[in-house]
């Protein structure tokens, strides 16, 4: 089983390019999630999905947009990006009964 | 306000020298709480999940105790290959899924 996998793994952008960030999981958890992560900033909730069909925004959604494509996959748009999106993004599962997070290696994105 | 704070933010040992190091939190109720260890370039990688006061987890060389404020990641005799930042995250009780997540100790084992 390769649990979370995240494409691609590097990317680099230039203000005001597009790109989506693509999660795939294997776990059969009902909930997915994006986070970002920034140096002393720690993890930080972009969007989650408890079920296919549904998304909520996290602690920082602006400038992004979330789709869960069906219960395995659930991708990161950013349509227009900016240096402050600069990071590394990190997707994960949660497991209903455990409580349980797990994630996938991440995308380290460079906005220029 | 819901809240986890991990100490100290950096951690230097030498091979063989145990230490502990600490998760406190504040929240409205807990439903459970997590360990997790990250690599320089990776994803975290889950370790423990406590869910009530008095509870412990054992892992080869580390073991995690919970009480109602805090929890301790205690580290027995450490080796090189346990150098990596270790994460606490908390789930407060409630309906939604939303873990709130320390900063982190950043483990440096010297041989």
């Amino acid at each position: 089983n390769a649990g979370v996998t995240q494409t691609p793994k590097f990317q680099v952008l230039k203000t005001g390019q597009s790109m989506t960030l693509q999660c795939a999981q294997d776990m059969n958890h009902n909930s997915m999630y994006w986070y970002r992560q920034d140096p002393g900033m720690g993890l930080r909730l972009i969007y989650y999905s408890a079920s296919e069909g549904t998304t909520d925004k996290g602690e920082v959604p602006n400038g992004y947009n979330v789709s869960r494509l069906n219960k395995r996959e659930f991708s990161l748009r950013l349509e227009s990006a900016a240096p402050s999106q600069t990071s590394v993004y990190f997707c994960a599962t949660y497991c209903d009964e455990t409580y349980e997070q797990y994630f996938g290696p991440g995308t380290r994105l460079t906005v220029t | 306000e819901d809240q986890v704070t991990q100490s100290p933010e950096a951690l230097r040992l030498q091979e063989g020298e145990s230490s502990s190091l600490n998760c406190s939190y504040t929240v409205s109720g807990l439903r459970g709480l997590f360990w997790y260890r990250q690599d320089p370039g990776k994803g975290p990688e889950f370790l423990f999940t406590l869910y009530s006061a008095g509870e412990e987890k054992e892992k080869e060389r580390l073991k995690a105790t919970l009480t109602k404020k805090e929890s301790f990641l205690h580290i027995t005799a450490p080796k090189p290959e346990d150098s990596a930042t270790y994460l606490c995250a908390v789930l407060p009780a409630g309906n939604n899924r939303k873990l709130i997540w320390g900063l982190g100790t950043s483990l440096a084992v010297n041989p």
